[in-house]
């Protein structure tokens, strides 16, 4: 079946800060890839996608890039600020497995001034 | 910039009561969607919905779950029977036809079931 396992939390940074959130998955088939946003209070959005391998996902500053040979999705930013605070989901699609969407565990990210 | 929402934004119940979560798509969404998010667990995919028909559920949707589209907005999911592990946030989401993959999330519901 799907699966994907990210990184646990909370991470800490403080502002300008680099960050990497790894994300691993498993599927059947040939995933499409996301990372989904939940800021405090809001529901699950959607930041960026990769459809087929070494696509490169961006919005926000935020980047992934889809890695086949190594199962992964790893969500970077060169610079965040005390608004990224939030929780970040990395999910797949596997077409073989329907439309669910199957997502990790979430990572607590705290931005710090 | 279209988006779902979700009514109530929290719900409390007594065990053994029958509530109906409310989600509104967007307009010119086909595909519709619940998945539930227990606190400190995984967001939990439950049921997709196309074409006026169940297109796929998970194996936590079970005989006390039911889905419905009665109007042309609106998309609920009714729990017959609440139980305390039901207790979660339930998030709708729905996507277009050009791109189904992509799915947009409401702000969730958070039932409460004592």
């Amino acid at each position: 079946g799907n699966s994907v396992t990210q990184m646990e939390g909370p991470v800490t940074l403080s502002e300008e800060a680099f960050l990497t959130i790894n994300c691993t998955y498993t599927a059947t088939g040939y995933p499409s890839l996301f990372w989904y946003v939940q800021y405090p209070g809001e529901g699950l959005q959607l930041l960026l996608k990769a459809t087929k391998a070494d696509d490169k996902g961006s919005n926000k500053g935020f980047e992934a890039t889809y890695r086949k040979e190594t199962t992964s999705f790893h969500l970077e930013k060169g610079s965040v600020q005390v608004s990224d605070s939030a929780v970040y989901f990395c999910a797949l699609i596997s077409r073989a497995a329907g439309n669910k969407l199957t997502f990790g565990g979430g990572t607590r990210v705290l931005v710090k001034p | 910039e279209p988006e779902v929402t979700q009514t109530p934004s929290h719900q409390v119940t007594q065990m053994g009561q029958e509530v109906i979560l409310r989600c509104v798509p967007i307009s010119n969404h086909l595909y519709f969607y619940w998945y539930r998010q227990i606190l400190g667990q995984k967001v939990e995919f439950l049921v997709s919905f196309y074409n006026n028909e169940i297109s796929e559920k998970s194996e936590i949707f079970d005989d006390q779950f039911s889905v419905e589209r009665p109007d042309g907005s609106n998309f609920t999911l009714k729990i017959r029977s609440t139980k305390l592990e039901d207790s979660a946030m339930y998030f709708c989401a729905s996507s277009g036809n050009g791109q189904p993959y992509e799915q947009y999330f409401g702000p969730g519901t958070r039932l409460t079931v004592t």
